[in-house]
């Protein structure tokens, strides 16, 4: 399994400001995705960060209101830009495992904006 | 219709019973099973992984997989206080494409 940290652990922002969530894996790793938890969803996938290009975003989710950073193989970064009150979540980094599909997860950031 | 379908809950049990949780799915070419625990304020953590129809043991933990009905199931065997949680059902459905239940609130009372 992999050993992912992820910090800030929670933040209280204000609307319009921008928080950015970094998240550091203890291997190298090809990928590593973006979710969000919203309060009884399901785990929404924001984007996948690849080392050394653009991140693939999905349906829903843009870059200027998500910029996310991939400088090197163990780290990633995630901004959530100009805040609202809806952009309160928890938001999770993720990567695969190394030999097979699963999925592990970083401790999460519960973002709450006022 | 939603491709993963999960109770809510909560599910509240006494301590020592034998709990069960339920995901159904429609695409029937996911192929890859995986059960998540996550505790209040923190990431999922992995329980259970399975890829094929039947059952695998580890621990109290059960998962059971039943393709021909896309059901699968967590038990859980003498449940503990500690095993308060919400649980995810999670499906492998393509490269990269993970589809999530909407967890499913568990208490067990001591």
């Amino acid at each position: 399994s992999a050993v992912i940290s992820q910090k800030p652990s929670r933040d209280i922002c204000q609307r319009g400001t921008s928080l950015t969530i970094q998240c550091q894996v203890d291997s190298q790793v090809t990928m590593m995705f973006w979710y969000r938890q919203q309060p009884g969803q399901s785990l929404t996938l924001i984007a996948t960060a690849n080392q050394g290009s653009e991140a693939t975003y999905e349906s829903g989710f843009v870059i200027d209101k998500f910029p996310i950073s991939r400088p090197n193989l163990t780290f990633s970064t995630l901004t959530v830009s100009n805040m609202s009150p809806e952009d309160s979540s928890i938001y999770l980094c993720s990567v695969e495992g190394r030999s097979d599909e699963k999925l592990f997860f970083g401790s999460g950031t519960q973002l709450s904006v006022l | 219709q939603k491709e993963v379908e999960q109770d809510p809950g909560p599910l509240s049990v006494p301590e020592g019973a034998i709990v069960s949780l339920n995901c159904t799915y429609s695409n029937s070419a996911f192929q890859y099973f995986m059960w998540y625990r996550q505790y209040s304020r923190k990431g999922p953590e992995l329980l259970m992984y399975t890829y094929s129809s039947g059952n695998k043991e580890d621990g109290r933990f059960t998962a059971q997989v039943d393709k021909s009905s896309k059901y699968i199931s967590l038990f859980i065997r003498d449940s503990q206080p500690s095993d308060s949680a919400t649980y995810l059902c999670a499906m492998e459905g393509g490269t990269y494409k993970y589809i999530f239940g909407t967890g499913t609130r568990l208490k067990v009372l001591a």
